[in-house]
């Protein structure tokens, strides 16, 4: 298997932009995790889908943000407008447990996407 | 509310040394503990990960303790290799939860040649 895609892997736009992410997640994982990587603040999670279903977005920093994800194999993180303070690494991350509780339960992160945002 | 905190931010050791990292958290109402490493504009991967009925776990070079009462967990590496130098992360499983991982910031493993 390939892992967790994600792309592109460097963006660099301009304040007002809009940005998408791009997500695929390993083949027969159930859950998929959006998260934000920055200096300052550590590794954050964005948002949380099962089987397709957000179930926890209560880490979307604001209304910018939304986040789709319209089959198992595909999910995109969209920025509209941009700002220079959403300048991170967003990372995509899968798990094969439908309930988070499996005793060999991890997530699989793929390489990021550096986002700058000048 | 649970924080997971991991001292030292940075770390620099000669070839060859054995060395501990260290994580602690504030609740001990954890589900599982996992140390993950992180390479430079790479994505995180899963080292090792601990249920909460566990004290340790075992991998190669590397071996992870887990304690809850006293909210401590270790990272053992030993003999270790340039090729160790990274960023390791470790996240607990919260108990009340089925998904959320409370992260540490990290700490960033130099092993000079």
């Amino acid at each position: 298997d390939a892992g967790v895609i994600q792309s592109p892997r460097h963006e660099v736009t301009e304040m007002g932009q809009e940005v998408t992410l791009r997500c695929k997640p390993i083949s027969g994982h159930n859950s998929l995790f959006w998260y934000r990587q920055t200096m300052m603040r550590g590794l954050e999670l964005l948002i949380y889908f099962n089987n397709n279903v957000p179930i926890d977005d209560s880490g979307m920093p604001e209304d910018r943000f939304s986040a789709k994800m319209p089959n198992a194999s595909f999910s995109t993180l969209k920025i509209q407008p941009s700002e220079p303070r959403d300048s991170a690494v967003y990372f995509c991350a899968s798990s094969p447990s439908t309930s988070g509780r499996a005793s060999t339960d991890t997530q699989y992160f793929g390489p990021g996407t550096r986002l700058t945002v000048l | 509310k649970q924080e997971v905190t991991q001292i030292p931010a940075a770390l620099s050791v000669p070839e060859g040394e054995n060395l501990v990292l260290n994580c602690s958290f504030t609740d001990s109402a954890i589900y599982n503990l996992q140390w993950f490493r992180q390479d430079p504009g790479k994505g995180l991967t899963s080292l090792l990960l601990i249920q909460s009925s566990q004290r340790e776990q075992t991998s190669g070079r590397l071996n992870a303790s887990l304690d809850k009462s006293s909210g401590r967990s270790t990272l053992y590496i030993a003999a270790s290799q340039p090729g160790d130098s990274a960023t390791y992360l470790c996240a607990a499983k919260l108990m009340d939860s089925n998904y959320q991982l409370i992260w540490g910031a990290g700490t960033k493993l130099i092993i000079k040649p």
